[in-house]
């Protein structure tokens, strides 16, 4: 089985910067996702890491360190339209099959 | 492009009828999958397909079924309707590994078992 585990909520200040961590226990990993969910929509892709390091896209960055089975979004300069719920999902090869298994979510808040 | 749609939006279904949730994506993506998203629970993956005339288990099979006659589309079928369905039901597919491995969602199904 797999474990994943990610903080249920957090909140933030407008401006402000947050680091959202997601640590994971699973064998045959292959990568990391990280999506955003705003209430009542379907998740949209933030980023994939496979190797370990950290991987900017604007104002959003997510982490990786498979050998501590770690990873984080970190999001700058948080504007209102950021709060939403950041789904971190755990990418692995069962003979072949690529599965993505999700944690159970952060919301997050960001307030002015 | 419509990249992943999903049929109906909604539906309130009386238990122990059979419904298809369709999926239909544009993208020639390879691999398909099925979640359902109950709060608390997040997202759990029902049944997957790598590709055209191939499906897999997911973490909660038990009541659904689906298949891969193409590569464009996943139907998910309840054979006979239990209220613990009652979900958001999502389709997604995923780009190759070696085209980035980003996965796209489609817009959901809300079902309600009664």
């Amino acid at each position: 089985g797999q474990n994943i585990d990610q903080p249920t909520e957090m909140t933030a200040t407008e401006g402000a910067i947050v680091q959202i961590n997601c640590t994971y226990q699973t064998s045959g990993f292959n990568g990391l996702f990280w999506y955003q969910q705003h209430a009542g929509e379907a998740p949209t892709f933030l980023s994939y890491n496979v190797l370990d390091g950290l991987e900017e896209k604007g104002r959003f960055s997510s982490f990786l360190s498979r050998s501590k089975g770690y990873s984080y979004l970190l999001l700058k300069e948080l504007q209102m339209k950021d709060s939403a719920s950041y789904l971190c999902a755990v990418d692995t090869d069962s003979g072949g099959s690529y599965i993505p298994t999700f944690g159970r979510g952060t919301s997050l808040i960001v307030h002015p | 492009t419509a990249g992943i749609t999903q049929a109906p939006t909604s539906q309130i279904l009386a238990a122990g009828r059979s419904m298809t949730l369709r999926c239909t994506q544009d993208m020639r993506h390879n691999a398909m999958y099925w979640y359902r998203q109950d709060l608390g629970l997040g997202l759990r993956l029902i049944h997957y397909s790598n590709t055209a005339g191939t499906t897999g288990k997911g973490e909660v099979p038990d009541g659904y079924s689906v298949s891969r006659a193409n590569t464009d589309d996943f139907p998910l079928t309840l054979a006979s309707a239990v209220p613990s369905q009652t979900s958001v039901y999502f389709c997604a597919s995923r780009t190759d590994w070696s085209l980035g491995n980003e996965q796209f969602f489609g817009p959901g199904t809300r079902l309600t078992v009664l």
